[in-house]
């Protein structure tokens, strides 16, 4: 699997957006780039997942550049229960599924 | 509830003790997995399961690590001769593989092992 680049932490004020970006520049035609994010003593939680067009649900939104080298997860009013670890991931859909996960991006959100 | 649960959620032992962790995956799921937590760092996979067939193994599960899944329902993760450097979260993960799901994992709340 691609592995990810990520920014160690990043810090976001209580009701702005959060951009966190993501780089992934050895992906693949077959792999689709996940988000999972991890709240303290919990396990992770599924946010959102893409191939090649941006996607959006009722908890972020997955911008994906043309070439697919990188990709930006926008919290769009980011609130203190969104501070967390967030993981990016790329992955086949075929065979193992597994994850790879990195160190992720420790987000802090600023009241 | 129906999502994936662990059992126990914390477990202290003396280094050389056998433990074991339980892991009940959501009920259709058809895939199971286990990763391993150390503090500052992501999960690192360890094994996986489709039904009751383990397909793969991480390097990182020694002789010591056991892990089974018997009518492909809940599974179990047995650690031998614990050791201190064994100390980590144990994260259970289960998933839906058919057609064109993606198969997104729902993981558990972990079980936290810590050896004397």
């Amino acid at each position: 699997d691609a592995k990810t680049t990520q920014p160690p932490s990043m810090d976001c004020a209580e009701g702005r957006a959060a951009n966190l970006p993501c780089n992934h520049s050895t992906i693949s035609g077959n792999e689709y780039v996940y988000w999972y994010r991890q709240i303290h003593s919990q396990g992770p939680q599924y946010i959102i997942h893409g191939l090649k067009n941006n996607e959006t649900n009722e908890m972020a939104s997955l911008i994906i550049t043309e070439d697919r080298k990188s990709s930006t997860l926008i919290l769009p009013h980011a609130t203190l229960r969104d501070t967390a670890v967030y993981y990016c991931i790329v992955r086949v859909t075929s065979g193992t599924y597994k994850y790879i996960f990195g160190t992720g991006t420790r987000l802090k959100v600023l009241a | 509830d129906t999502g994936v649960s662990q059992d126990p959620r914390h477990k202290i032992t003396k280094r050389g003790q056998n433990v074991t962790f339980r892991c009940d995956p959501i009920s259709e799921h058809n895939r199971l997995y286990w990763y391993r937590q150390t503090l500052g760092q992501g999960p690192e996979f360890l094994t996986y399961f489709q039904n009751e067939a383990q397909l793969e193994k991480s390097r990182l599960l020694s002789d010591r690590f056991s892990a089974e899944r018997p009518k492909g329902s809940f599974s179990t993760l047995e650690i031998q001769r614990t050791e201190q450097g064994d100390s980590a979260m144990y994260l259970c993960a289960s998933s839906l593989i058919w057609g064109a799901n993606t198969g997104e994992l729902f993981f558990g709340e972990g079980s936290r092992l810590t050896v004397l």
